[in-house]
C-alpha cells in the first residue's frame, strides 16, 4: 500500500515549456485534490475531483489543466510554463468528508 | 464559506515546556476540522481530526486538540516539546462533502534547546 505517489520530485523548466505532473493513489480515495505551496505560505487549491470523470477548479486554476480518466490517476498538466508557477505542487486524495492523505511533493522550478 | 485563522504565524517554545498552537474557524456547516504537520522539505502529515464525536481529540506524538463550538477553535496542544516537533503545523476545516478543505496560513514551531 504506497498510498498518494507523485512524479517526479523535482523538475526545471524553461519558459514556454509544458509538463505532467503525476499523481496516483492505491486507497481508492473517490476524491483526489492538486494544491500549490509557495515559499512560506500555505496550501492553495488549484483543482479537484469526486470521481472519476468530474473535475472542478479552485482557487487558483489559471495557467493549469487537469483530467481524471481513472480512480487512481489524476495528473496536472501545466501547457505553457511562466516563473509564477515555480512552487511545490501536492497531490492528495481522500474519502468523502474524511481526510487527506498527502504524495511527498513535486518541485517545479520555472527559469 | 468556510475559513481558518491560525493566530500565531510563529510559536517558539523551550524544549519540555507546553505547546499551544491556535486555531479559530468559520464554517456554515457542521465542521470537520484537521490538524496536519509538515516537517521542512517534506509533505503534510496528519495528526488529528474531529468529526463530530468526542470533542477533545488525542492524535499522534503527544498532540491534543479540543473542539470547542461556542468560541469556533480548535487549538492544538503538547504538554511537552520535543525537539523533532519543530515543524510548521496548519489548521484545516471542511463540511461533510469533502469537497472544500479550507487551510490555514500555517504557525512554524520553534522548539528551543
Amino acid at each position: 500500500n504506497a498510498g498518494v505517489t507523485q512524479t517526479p520530485k523535482f523538475r526545471i523548466l524553461k519558459i514556454g515549456q509544458s509538463m505532467t505532473l503525476q499523481c496516483t493513489q492505491d486507497m481508492n480515495h473517490n476524491y483526489m485534490y492538486w494544491y500549490r505551496q509557495d515559499p512560506g505560505m500555505g496550501l492553495k487549491l488549484i483543482y479537484y475531483s469526486v470521481g472519476a470523470g468530474i473535475t472542478d477548479k479552485g482557487e487558483v486554476p489559471n495557467g493549469y489543466n487537469v483530467s481524471r480518466s481513472t480512480t487512481e490517476d489524476f495528473p496536472l498538466r501545466l501547457e505553457l510554463a511562466a516563473p509564477s508557477q515555480t512552487s511545490v505542487y501536492f497531490c492528495a486524495s481522500s474519502r468523502q468528508g474524511r481526510e487527506q492523505f498527502f504524495g511527498p511533493g513535486t518541485r517545479l522550478t520555472v527559469l | 464559506a468556510q475559513s481558518v485563522t491560525q493566530l500565531d504565524s510563529h510559536v517558539s517554545v523551550s524544549e519540555g515546556t507546553p505547546v499551544l498552537l491556535r486555531c479559530n474557524y468559520s464554517s456554515s456547516y457542521s465542521p470537520s476540522l484537521f490538524w496536519y504537520v509538515q516537517h521542512p522539505n517534506k509533505g503534510l502529515q496528519l495528526l488529528l481530526k474531529y468529526t463530530s464525536a468526542a470533542t477533545l481529540v488525542k492524535g499522534i506524538n503527544g498532540f491534543e486538540a479540543e473542539f470547542k463550538k461556542s468560541e469556533t477553535s480548535f487549538h492544538l496542544t503538547k504538554p511537552s516539546a520535543h525537539m523533532s516537533d519543530a515543524a510548521e503545523y496548519f489548521c484545516v476545516v471542511t463540511d461533510n462533502y469533502g469537497q472544500n478543505f479550507v487551510f490555514g496560513p500555517g504557525t512554524r514551531l520553534s522548539v528551543l534547546p
